[in-house]
């Protein structure tokens, strides 16, 4: 059994693109958290979705930052317009119930330039 | 809301030392608790999970407490190996919802 997939692993972005960053839950939980980790600081929840619903999202940020968990496919973060302030490492969990067990990938490093 | 403290923020042992990492929470009505490790620049891999209705779990050389009355947790490590330095988090599910809090974490070095 896989476990959590994320990827891109490292990330490079100019200040004003887009980053997508994905994650592929463990086989059998449906339920997917994002973290960051900033420099220097602990995680922070930001957001936990199941198939299709948003289900609290309190911890983005109120602009640029968007997720998705669809039908078919992977869990995608997606933040717009990226400022130097969103380097930081991006994390996603999965487990089979909330609260559960929960199952981390290893990150995905976002550096904005 | 939940604030989770992770004492000593780093600890350095020779090798073959006993190492006691400890974390504490501010409301007690929590869910689980884990423990997990995290290596430089890699993600988070769970060590041990204790259920609120737990005292302790215990996984090889890693042995964990609760006491939730008291908003504690302590992470014991038997006999340290240099493969035990990493960073050591502790984090909090609540019983009403699913955010797991996390302590900064308590940096651990094992020396040869």
């Amino acid at each position: 059994n896989a476990g959590v997939m994320q990827n891109p692993r490292h990330l490079v972005r100019r200040r004003g693109q887009e980053a997508r960053l994905r994650c592929s839950p463990m086989k059998g939980h449906s339920h997917v958290y994002w973290y960051r980790q900033l420099p220097e600081e602990g995680l922070k929840f930001m957001v936990y979705l199941q198939k299709e619903n948003i289900i609290d999202e309190s911890g983005m940020p109120k602009e640029r930052f968007s997720a998705e968990f669809p039908k078919e496919g992977p869990s995608i973060l997606r933040i717009q317009q990226v400022v130097r302030g969103d380097s930081a490492a991006y994390f996603c969990a999965s487990s089979p119930g909330a609260p559960g067990e929960a199952f981390f990938g290893q990150g995905t490093r976002l550096t904005v330039v | 809301k939940q604030e989770v403290t992770q004492i000593p923020a780093a600890l350095s042992v020779p090798e073959g030392e006993n190492l006691v990492l400890n974390c504490s929470f501010t409301d007690s009505a929590i869910y689980n608790l884990q423990w997990f490790r995290q290596d430089p620049g890699k993600g988070l891999t769970s060590l041990l999970l204790i259920q609120s209705s737990q005292r302790e779990q215990t996984s090889g050389r890693l042995n964990a407490s609760l006491d939730k009355s008291s908003g504690r947790s302590t992470l014991y490590i038997a006999a340290s190996q240099p493969g035990d330095s990493a960073t050591y988090l502790c984090a909090v599910a609540r019983s009403n919802d699913y955010k797991l809090s996390f302590g900064a974490g308590t940096t651990v070095t094992v020396r040869a």
